[in-house]
């Protein structure tokens, strides 16, 4: 069964930073492009980033552009978010997710998401 | 502003059918595949519909899913309570290099 479960979120400073993680089990992690996805408080879903299964491409929302940076260790079938320069705007649930094929360009669909971490940037 | 465009909310009473709608344009919806998740209350979102109108295992028949042009439909039959839930459509967009999601519909069973 696959598991996506995040950790990391927290309540930080406008201009602060947070690194968020995610631990994945159940599939084979390295063969797989992941993403972040984001919902603001009341709000819909909107892709934050995505990065290929070997770390060779990776991709950001312009909202996040510049700030935010994606990573992946396959061995340890983990996948960060490095969330710079926040704003009050970041606050949201964040989650974790898994797209069919190798690439992010192109996802045609998340297949899993994990249960999403809060991030609040507040004064 | 979400880049796909779905009606904020939709009611039907149990038993019925409701039809979920999603608009984009060619450089999303036109070329490219179209998903749809579902977001119970409190919970993370749930992949329902791929590729336009595949189910993934596990997921009724009850739920389908089309497209046609630039835009796409989920159908819901049989509505049960349980179907409370925000619906939301997704897809790949080759213009802004990013996935798109609708703004969500509210479905309410009554």
């Amino acid at each position: 069964e696959v598991h996506l479960v995040e950790s990391g979120g927290n309540l930080v400073q406008p201009g602060r930073s947070l690194r968020l993680s995610c631990a994945a089990s159940g599939f084979n992690f390295g063969d797989s492009a992941m993403h972040w996805v984001r919902q603001g408080p009341g709000k819909g879903l909107e892709w934050v980033s995505g990065i290929s299964w070997n770390s060779g491409s990776v991709n950001y929302a312009d909202s996040v552009k510049g700030r935010f940076t994606i990573s992946r260790d396959n061995a340890k079938n983990s996948l960060f978010l490095q969330m710079n320069s926040l704003r009050t705007e970041d606050t949201a649930f964040y989650y974790c997710a898994k797209s069919s094929g190798t690439s992010w360009y192109g996802v045609r669909y998340f297949d899993y998401w994990g249960q999403g971490i809060l991030v609040t940037v507040s004064s | 502003q979400s880049v796909l465009t779905q009606p904020p909310s939709v009611s039907s009473a149990p038993g019925q059918k409701v039809i979920i709608s999603c608009s984009g344009t060619t450089s999303n919806i036109g070329n490219n595949y179209v998903s749809w998740y579902q977001q119970l209350p409190g919970t993370a979102p749930k992949l329902l519909i791929y590729d336009n109108d595949q189910r993934p295992s596990g997921i009724p028949d009850r739920f389908s899913g089309s497209k046609s042009g630039t835009s796409a439909t989920l159908g819901i039959t049989g509505l049960q309570t349980g179907d409370e839930a925000d619906y939301y459509c997704g897809t790949w967009d080759g213009s802004l290099r990013a996935g798109v999601f609708g703004g969500g519909t509210k479905l309410t069973v009554v």
